[in-house]
C-alpha cells in the first residue's frame, strides 16, 4: 500500500523569500514516481514537478526544486523567489507502477505575504 | 497539445435527482482516464479509472457509476444523488510513455452541491 503524509497544514512565506514544503511517503513498490501539484483558488490541479524514484538527481523546474531522500522516503518541495502567484494548496503525490494509482497527501496551504 | 474539458463547471442539484458529469480529452489517443472527488479542505479520492473503452475500475463503493462510451470521453453518473455526494469532481488523463503512465493531467473540475 502507498501512503503520503504532509505534516504542514499551512505555511507562510514573504514575497521573494524561499520556502520548503515537507512530504514523506511509504510504498512497497520498487518502481514509483513522486509529484507535487499546485491547486490555486480556481481549484484546477496543476503539475509542478515530477521525480522518478530511480533517479538520484533532484528534479528542478525553474524556481521549483525537490529534495528527494529515497532512504528516508522524504520528498520536499523548495520554492525560491516566492511570488504572489505561488499562493495555493500544494499536494504531494505518489504513483506506483504496479497499482497504477496516484495517492495524494492532505495538502499544505501556502500563503505568500507581500 | 492535449487539453481536457469538464462540464458543467458548477451544478446545484436536489437530493434524489440524477447526475451526469462529462469529461473529454483532446489531442491524444487511448488515454487512461480518472475521476476524483475532493471534499472541502481535503485531499483527492480516486473514484473510478478506465484504461480503455468500456473498461471501468471502481475504487469506492457508492451510488456513483462511470462509463466510457468513446476513447476520449468519460462520464460520471448517479441515479439518485445524496447529500454526501457534494464536492469538487476532477477528471484526469494519462498516457503510456516510456513504460509508465504515471503523470496525470487534470481538468478544471465541476463543483457539485446537493441540497
Amino acid at each position: 500500500a502507498q501512503t503520503v503524509t504532509q505534516s504542514q497544514p499551512e505555511m507562510s512565506v514573504q514575497e521573494a523569500e524561499t520556502v520548503t514544503l515537507s512530504c514523506t511517503y511509504d510504498t512497497s513498490e520498487s518502481d514509483y514516481y513522486l509529484f507535487w501539484y499546485k491547486q490555486p483558488p480556481s481549484r484546477q490541479m496543476i503539475l509542478v514537478i515530477r521525480q522518478e524514484a530511480y533517479k538520484q538527481q533532484n528534479a528542478t523546474e525553474n524556481r521549483f526544486s525537490v529534495n528527494f531522500q529515497k532512504a528516508a522516503k522524504s520528498f520536499s518541495l523548495k520554492i525560491s523567489d516566492s511570488q504572489l502567484g505561488d499562493a495555493a494548496m500544494y499536494f504531494c503525490a505518489s504513483y506506483g507502477g504496479a497499482t497504477n494509482k496516484l495517492i495524494f497527501g492532505t495538502g499544505t496551504l501556502l500563503a505568500v505575504q507581500p | 497539445s492535449q487539453t481536457i474539458h469538464q462540464w458543467p463547471a458548477t451544478l446545484v442539484q436536489p437530493v434524489g435527482s440524477p447526475l451526469s458529469l462529462e469529461c473529454t480529452v483532446e489531442g491524444t489517443s487511448n488515454p487512461n482516464l480518472y475521476w476524483y472527488r475532493q471534499a472541502a479542505g481535503r485531499g483527492l479520492q480516486l473514484l473510478f479509472y478506465s484504461v480503455g473503452i468500456g473498461q471501468i475500475s471502481s475504487e469506492v463503493p457508492q451510488n456513483l457509476s462511470a462509463s466510457r462510451p468513446q476513447d476520449r470521453q468519460f462520464i460520471l453518473s448517479s441515479k439518485k444523488l445524496l447529500l454526501s455526494d457534494s464536492g469538487f469532481y476532477l477528471c484526469a488523463w494519462s498516457v503510456w510513455a516510456g513504460g509508465a503512465s504515471d503523470t496525470q493531467y487534470f481538468g478544471p473540475g465541476t463543483r457539485l452541491t446537493v441540497l
